[in-house]
Formats: C-alpha cells, sequence, structure tokens
C-alpha cells in the first residue's frame, strides 16, 4: 500500500462548487503539505502543517483553507472554485530534522469549468 | 530565499552518464542542497543530498563545488526510467519550507 494517498485521483467541478480534497499517510510523519502543479511552473506550496496544531500558509494560499484532522490527514478545500485553480495537486509529508526528506503522494488532477 | 538555477532541459543517450548542474550563489553556509525527480504522471520523489562534501547513493552521485555554489548531479548510466523532471532546491536547517523552481527536463534517447 501507498505510504502518501490522495483522494479523489480525478476531479472535475464546475466555478462557484465547494471541492475539498483529502491526503492520508501511513509514515506517521508529523509534517504534511500541499502543493500546487501547473504546467511551466513547477512545484508552489500552497499550506503546510509541522503538527496537528500548526497550520501555515505557503506561497499562494489565497482561495484555499485546510483542515489537518489527525497526524495522519490533512485535506485542502476549495471553497468556491474558479478556472485558474485547474492544476496538480500534491500532497507531501516530512519527518523533519536535519534532511527532512519529502515524500508525495500520486497527486490529484483537478478541473474547474 | 536562496535559489537555483537549473537548464530548463537536457538530452542524453540511454547507458551514458548525464551530469545535471544546478547553480546556487547564493547558498548559506547552512543550506542543504537537495535533488528530487518527477517522473511522468508521479509525485516528485528523493534523489539525494548533501552539504559540503560528494555524495553517492544507489540512485546518482551528488558533486558539490568547494565553494558550493554549484552542484552536480550525476547518473551514471542514464535508462529509459530517468527521463524525468530533476530538481534541484536548497534546505537551510531551520528553514520551514521548500521552494521548487521549474527544475531540468531529462530526456533519455534509446
Amino acid at each position: 500500500d501507498a505510504d502518501v494517498t490522495q483522494t479523489p485521483r480525478n476531479r472535475i467541478t464546475k466555478t462557484g462548487k465547494r471541492i475539498m480534497l483529502e491526503c492520508s499517510q501511513t509514515k506517521g510523519h508529523d509534517r504534511m503539505y500541499w502543493y500546487r502543479q501547473d504546467p511551466g511552473l513547477g512545484l508552489r506550496l500552497i499550506y503546510y502543517s509541522f503538527d496537528v496544531k500548526d497550520i501555515n500558509k505557503g506561497e499562494i494560499s489565497d482561495g484555499y483553507s485546510v483542515s489537518r484532522q489527525a497526524q495522519a490527514k490533512f485535506s485542502l478545500s476549495l471553497e468556491s472554485a474558479i478556472p485558474n485553480q485547474t492544476a496538480l495537486y500534491f500532497c507531501a509529508t516530512s519527518f523533519g530534522g536535519s534532511t527532512d526528506t519529502q515524500y508525495f503522494g500520486p497527486g490529484t488532477r483537478l478541473t474547474v469549468l | 530565499d536562496a535559489k537555483t538555477t537549473q537548464p530548463n532541459s537536457m538530452e542524453s543517450n540511454e547507458e551514458e552518464p548525464v551530469h545535471l548542474p544546478c547553480n546556487h550563489s547564493t547558498i548559506s553556509g547552512t543550506d542543504y542542497i537537495h535533488w528530487y525527480r518527477q517522473l511522468p504522471s508521479q509525485g516528485p520523489e528523493y534523489v539525494i543530498h548533501g552539504l559540503t562534501s560528494n555524495v553517492n547513493n544507489r540512485m546518482a552521485s551528488l558533486a558539490i563545488a568547494e565553494d558550493r555554489k554549484s552542484s552536480t548531479l550525476i547518473l551514471h548510466r542514464a535508462t529509459l526510467r530517468d527521463a524525468a523532471v530533476y530538481y534541484c532546491i536548497l534546505r537551510d536547517l531551520g528553514y520551514q519550507k521548500v521552494t521548487f523552481g521549474t527544475g531540468t527536463k531529462l530526456q533519455v534517447i534509446p
């Protein structure tokens, strides 16, 4: 079984709809992250959480919110989806420490019509 | 934030070595150099990291310049499976965020 799972893997929605992307991990890591990837722009950090009570904004948090329900679960919400939020979304986890290697999920492809 | 500069794309023949460069002229003394790669339709995966000395693991080698202003990821024998986007990033010990640039897209030619 994958260590970092994301649901759904693909989603098509309409402008104005609320949508939630979910991430679960079995690695026992405290740190979790949400990124989006657009063609030609690399990965950009949306939000990150270093433990259940810690939530921080990343580079591009406007239009997004997150919830850290448990150590293993970190959800990303789009309260009112807009077409320019069409992108590939990745969840990641890390242990911390001197190297803090990140482990990524398989991604969710979101299309907002 | 300390930034890295990589070529947009590179090509290599299969079974030949590949040297992927990265410039990081504003690196600080406590920045670790990390490399990740992203295979098509997958999330990024860790490749290797180092601080000052050259590093080897089962996937690749990392050569770090003496002044640490540049580094090179070395794939000793490129395979078709190595075709991916390779990201060079800097990570400070106390720094809490990671910034991914656009990386280098490596094409491996059979």
